[in-house]
């Protein structure tokens, strides 16, 4: 049964510095993993989705990476603002094919001006 | 482009009291359509999910169901709401083609039941 855990559950940050969010998933037979951001009482948006044939995806300040090998992924914000603020998610397809995601619980990230 | 539509977005209602959450997809055709409910402390649990019309999957034993009477729409219902009912319901969609199409959720309804 695929699981996705991440850790910190909360992260405050200054304005201005560099972060890494972390992901790890359970089953690494995925084809993807896909990143979102949810304000408070908002729906989800999706960020980067990346492949499992890529080691990397790019948008503007984010960047993600995936090691499917050891089932992780991590999500790396620049420069980072307060306008950052949010939840942070991920997930991954719970088994192969076009199957429904499996979220983690989320990140919630506090970028103090 | 395409576009999800979810309504309303919040909603107070009586326990025992009937619930009808309407989700629509513009822009896109046969998607494969989902619910989700988002409860404090325990992330995003999938309720159902459809890959064409009439075909529902039910993830959750509970009193909840769900219909996809058009190919692009999709509601959650309920004939008898019980306190435990009370989250953040998010309908999503995704293009059928390709393992890779990403998902894209609508802005939720807030349930809550007194």
């Amino acid at each position: 049964k695929q699981e996705v855990t991440q850790i910190p559950a909360a992260l405050s940050v200054p304005e201005g510095e560099n972060l890494v969010l972390n992901c790890s998933f359970t089953d690494s037979a995925i084809y993807n993993l896909q990143w979102f951001r949810q304000d408070p009482g908002k729906g989800l948006t999706s960020l980067l989705l990346i492949q499992s044939s890529q080691r990397e995806q790019t948008s503007g300040r984010l960047n993600a990476s995936l090691d499917k090998s050891s089932g992780r992924s991590t999500l790396y914000i620049a420069a980072s603002q307060p306008g950052d603020s949010a939840t942070y998610l991920c997930a991954v397809p719970r088994n192969s094919g076009n199957t429904p995601l499996v979220f983690g619980k989320g990140t919630r990230l506090s970028v103090i001006a | 482009s395409q576009t999800i539509h979810q309504w309303p977005a919040t909603l107070v209602q009586p326990v025992g009291s009937p619930l009808s959450l309407e989700c629509t997809v513009e822009g896109t055709s046969n998607p494969n359509l989902y619910w989700y409910r988002q409860a404090a402390g325990r992330g995003l649990q999938l309720l159902f999910y459809s890959v064409g019309i009439g075909q529902i999957s039910s993830e959750v034993p509970q009193n909840l169901s769900a219909s996809r009477p058009q190919d692009r729409q999709f509601i959650l219902s309920s004939k008898k709401l019980l306190l435990s009912d009370s989250g953040f319901y998010l309908c999503a969609w995704r293009d059928p083609g390709g393992r890779n199409s990403p998902l894209h959720f609508g802005n939720g309804t807030r349930l809550t039941v007194t």
